[in-house]
C-alpha cells in the first residue's frame, strides 16, 4: 500500500548547495509530476515524464532539473539552491493521460517541505 | 492558459451544515475534473473524478457537479463533521501530458 513515496520528508539548504529530492510508485504507472506549492500560488507543475526515460518542462522549470531513468523513479534536483525554491515540493503519478484514460486519477505523495536560508 | 478560480477562499461552518464550495474554470475543452483534499502538512488525495461526459458524481456526502460549458464545478458536503476540516481543491484537465491545473483552494473549517 506504499503508492507513492517522496524522500526526504524536510530539508534545509544553503543558498547555492545541491540536492535531489526522490519519488518511487510502486503502482506501475507511466506518468509522473513534480509540483511546487506555495502560499498564495497553489500547486505549479515544474517537470513532467509520460514514461521510463523521458522528462518535459511543466509551468516552472527553471532552476530544476529530473530524471527517469527506472519506470518507477522521478528524481528532481536542484543544482544550485536560491531562496525562491523554498517551498513544498509534492511528486505524484498516473496511470496515463486523460485523452486515452478519462479515469486518469493522480496520486499524490506527501510532499517535501524544503527551505533554502 | 487555463485559470481556475476557487470561491470562497475560507470557509468556517457549525457542524452538521451542508455546504457548496465552488470552482470555475477559463478554458471548457476539458477531460475531466478532480476534487482534492488536503490535510495541513500532507499531500493531496483524490475525492472525486468527474468526467466530461457527465453531470454528477457522487462519493458518500460529497456530490460533485460539473457544467462544462459555463465553466463551473461545484462540490457539496451534506452533514459536514468537523473531520471533513481541510483544504479542497478543484483540477481540471484540458487531456494534455503536462497534468492538471489546480485552483488555490477553498480552506474549510467546520466548528463541533
Amino acid at each position: 500500500n506504499a503508492g507513492v513515496t517522496q524522500t526526504p520528508k524536510f530539508r534545509v539548504l544553503k543558498t547555492g548547495q545541491s540536492m535531489t529530492l526522490l519519488c518511487a510508485q510502486d503502482m506501475n504507472h507511466e506518468y509522473m509530476y513534480w509540483y511546487r506549492q506555495d502560499p498564495g500560488m497553489g500547486l505549479r507543475l515544474i517537470h513532467y515524464s509520460v514514461g521510463e526515460g523521458t522528462t518535459a518542462k511543466g509551468e516552472v522549470p527553471d532552476g530544476y532539473n529530473v530524471s527517469r531513468l527506472k519506470k518507477q523513479n522521478f528524481l528532481l534536483g536542484l543544482e544550485s539552491a536560491a531562496p525562491s525554491q523554498t517551498s513544498v515540493y509534492f511528486c505524484a503519478s498516473s496511470l496515463g493521460p486523460p485523452l486515452l484514460l478519462a479515469k486518469n486519477i493522480q496520486y499524490f505523495g506527501a510532499g517535501t517541505r524544503l527551505s533554502v536560508l | 492558459k487555463q485559470e481556475v478560480t476557487q470561491i470562497p477562499a475560507a470557509l468556517s461552518v457549525p457542524e452538521g451544515e451542508n455546504l457548496v464550495l465552488n470552482c470555475s474554470f477559463t478554458d471548457s475543452a476539458i477531460y475531466n475534473l478532480q476534487w482534492f483534499r488536503q490535510d495541513p502538512g500532507k499531500g493531496l488525495t483524490s475525492l472525486l473524478l468527474i468526467q466530461s461526459s457527465q453531470r454528477e458524481q457522487t462519493s458518500g456526502r460529497l456530490n460533485a457537479s460539473l457544467d462544462k460549458s459555463s465553466g463551473r464545478s461545484t462540490l457539496y458536503i451534506a452533514a459536514s463533521q468537523p473531520g471533513d476540516s481541510a483544504t479542497y481543491l478543484c483540477a481540471p484537465t484540458l487531456g494534455g501530458a503536462d497534468g492538471l491545473t489546480f485552483g488555490k483552494g477553498t480552506h474549510l473549517i467546520i466548528q463541533p
